[in-house]
């Protein structure tokens, strides 16, 4: 079974701080994602990463930045983090063009 | 902004009854997925529909994919609590790489025995 990995459950910060949220694939999937879910928007597309080192932008990457240094670990920073920013954040990781498996998610609170 | 559709944003069942689930694009797509997110879990997916008029089935789902490639639909027969949860689109244009798919706002379904 594919197992992704988020590094937190739940995390409080506080505005201006720089955020670290770490994502982990044991599968050897080529792409990653990074999402955020708000209520009634669905899920949006922050980035995602075709191959190491690779990203592309996907529909609202602003305020956000992703790394991606190994194949198996995709990271999303939030180099200052705003109140707007509170949501659930998703990661998903796939082979080319197949289906996405998501980690359980990561609830950030931004006071 | 979001250009993909799905309706309705909300559906109210009573169990046993029927009900579909509609994804529109403004654009041609490459393929769609349908995901299912069951409350406090995460999408998990369900199907991916490539040819145009594609119909897909697994047990009491059906999924389509129409002939302009435009649109999907999701129908649920004799539907059971355990089809409680949101249901996703998502869908890769033809313009688009590999991989960059967009995520429908989901239809929140309620079932009541």
């Amino acid at each position: 079974d594919v197992k992704v990995t988020q590094s937190s459950r739940y995390l409080v910060k506080r505005t201006g701080e720089k955020v670290f949220l770490e994502c982990v694939q044991d599968m050897d999937h080529e792409n990653m994602f990074w999402y955020r879910q708000d209520p009634g928007l669905g899920l949006r597309l922050i980035y995602f990463s075709y191959d190491v080192k690779m990203k592309e932008k996907g529909d609202i990457p602003e305020g956000y930045s992703v790394s991606r240094e190994k194949k198996e670990r995709f990271s999303l920073i939030l180099e200052s983090a705003s109140t707007n920013q509170t949501s659930m954040y998703l990661c998903a990781s796939s082979l080319r063009g197949g289906s996405q498996y998501f980690g359980p998610g990561t609830r950030l609170l931004v006071l | 902004g979001q250009q993909v559709m799905q309706i309705p944003q909300y559906q109210h069942v009573q169990e046993g009854e029927d009900f579909t689930t509609y994804c529109n694009s403004s654009t041609t797509l490459s393929n769609i997925q349908w995901y299912k997110q069951r409350p406090g879990g995460h999408p998990v997916f369900l199907i991916q529909l490539v040819k145009s008029g594609e119909v897909k089935k697994q047990k009491r789902l059906t999924f389509q994919f129409g002939e302009a490639k435009k649109n999907s639909s999701l129908h649920i027969t004799a539907t059971q609590t355990t089809d409680v949860g949101t249901y996703f689109c998502a869908v890769r244009k033809t313009t688009d790489s590999w991989g960059k798919f967009q995520f429908g706002a989901g239809t929140q379904v309620v079932v009541t025995p």
